[in-house]
């Protein structure tokens, strides 16, 4: 049974690029949630999809959007990076039908913005 | 907004020795709170968690204790061992399954 995979592990951006970000979640999950993790911080809660729609958003500009697909795999994509973008993005599915259970991380994507 | 406290930041101890890690909540409606692990460059592993109906739950060396009325809840390691060393979050859910974590604790355990 595979867990939460990413793509991709690492990558590299400068200033004002876009970056798309890949999750497909455990198998049998249908929500998917994105965190962002900075470099000795704990992982910050971005936004949050559920039978394709955003479900929840956390504090974080409209440049952060997503997609969530049929098969439940999602996307994060960051328009017109930052420095300050630079962080290690996490993806964390859990079943969304009700407000119990666990959520299951990836092991994410390394994001650097020179 | 939702914010979750967390204490130390660092905590340093022997083998062999106990570890407490201790948060606060600011959501009352908070029903779920998980302990992460996160060693370098991996993702945070779930090691322990409880719900908002349990006071305190134990595996193995690991315990977690929860008072709603103070919004505290903590984390207990009991015989620490070297491989216990990493970062540890604690994470309170409130809406609907969104988490958030407090900045985290490091633990060292020296042989």
């Amino acid at each position: 049974d595979a867990g939460v995979t990413q793509s991709p592990t690492h990558l590299i951006k400068t200033r004002g690029q876009q970056v798309t970000l890949r999750c497909s979640p455990k198998s049998g999950h249908d929500t998917v949630s994105w965190y962002q993790q900075a470099l000795g911080q704990g992982p910050q809660f971005i936004f949050q999809y559920y039978e394709e729609e955003e479900r929840q958003r956390g504090n974080f500009p409209d440049r952060f959007s997503g997609h969530q697909f049929p098969n439940y795999s999602s996307e994060l994509n960051v328009n017109a990076l930052l420095l300050g973008d630079s962080a290690l993005y996490l993806c964390a599915s859990s079943l969304g039908g009700t407000n119990t259970g666990e959520l299951f991380f990836g092991e994410g994507s390394r994001l650097t913005v020179l | 907004g939702e914010n979750v406290e967390q204490h130390p930041s660092t905590l340093s101890v022997q083998e062999g020795d106990s570890a407490v890690i201790k948060c606060t909540y600011s959501d009352s409606a908070s029903n779920y709170f998980p302990w992460y692990k996160q060693e370098l460059g991996k993702r945070p592993q779930l090691i322990i968690d409880i719900r908002s109906n349990v006071g305190e739950k134990k595996d193995q060396r690991i315990a977690v204790t929860l008072n709603k009325t103070a919004k505290h809840f903590s984390l207990h390691i009991t015989e620490t061992q070297p491989e216990d060393s990493a970062v540890y979050f604690c994470a309170a859910r409130t809406g609907f399954q969104k988490l958030v974590f407090g900045t985290g604790t490091r633990l060292l355990v020296s042989p």
